[in-house]
């Protein structure tokens, strides 16, 4: 069974700060990896999308990278704002299931 | 366009009530559906899975079952509610080569 892991758990930046947040997952045979950012009592907001045969993709701010073989992606935000506070969650999707992390809750202090 | 509707967006239920949750899609045809749960401050737990009509997968034995009736159409149900079935429930559809879409999910608080 896939297992996804995020890393760190909770993060708190102040504005302006350029930051990472880690996905890595054990079963390397996936079809896509999907970032979300969920706002407290909120459901999912999608950001960015890699197909299994991407190595990254870049929206605004943005960019999430794959490493499959190695079974890591990373979420760059680049310039953050307090507006990024929220909890990032990665789902990695296989042939049938689909799969998350707990997330990591970012807060950007003003 | 592709949509997905869920409802209702709040429920209170007693404890020993039944259950019934809705999830159905438009835009799209033969999609995966998913049922997930998340506890308070916690991830999403993957509680069901369906990858055609009639073909249910369920990750953890529990209170709760689930039903694909129609091929755009995932219900969660359950006979009798416990405390421990309070949460978040979030509904999701993908076709695995494309991004997966969220319902805007169920706040289920039992009492």
């Amino acid at each position: 069974k896939q297992e996804v892991t995020q890393i760190p758990a909770a993060l708190s930046v102040p504005e302006g700060e350029n930051l990472v947040l880690n996905c890595s997952f054990t079963d390397s045979a996936i079809y896509n990896l999907q970032w979300f950012r969920q706002d407290p009592g909120k459901g999912l907001t999608s950001l960015l999308l890699i197909q299994s045969s991407q190595r990254e993709q870049t929206s605004g701010r943005l960019n999430a990278s794959l490493d499959k073989s190695s079974g890591r992606s990373t979420l760059y935000i680049a310039a953050s704002q307090p507006g990024d506070s929220a909890t990032y969650l990665c789902a990695v999707i296989g042939n049938n299931d689909m799969r998350f992390g707990a997330g990591t809750r970012l807060t950007v202090k003003p | 366009s592709q949509t997905i509707h869920q409802w209702p967006a709040t429920l209170v239920q007693p404890v020993g009530s039944p259950l019934s949750l809705e999830c159905t899609v438009e835009g799209t045809s033969n999609p995966n559906l998913y049922w997930y749960r998340q506890a308070a401050g916690r991830g999403l737990q993957l509680l069901f899975y369906s990858v055609g009509i009639g073909q249910i997968s369920s990750e953890v034995p529990q209170n709760l079952s689930a039903s694909r009736p129609q091929d755009r159409q995932f219900i969660l149900s359950s006979k009798k509610l416990l405390l421990s079935d309070s949460g978040f429930y979030l509904c999701a559809w993908s076709t695995g080569l494309a991004e997966a879409f969220f319902g805007q999910g169920t706040r289920l608080t039992v009492v």
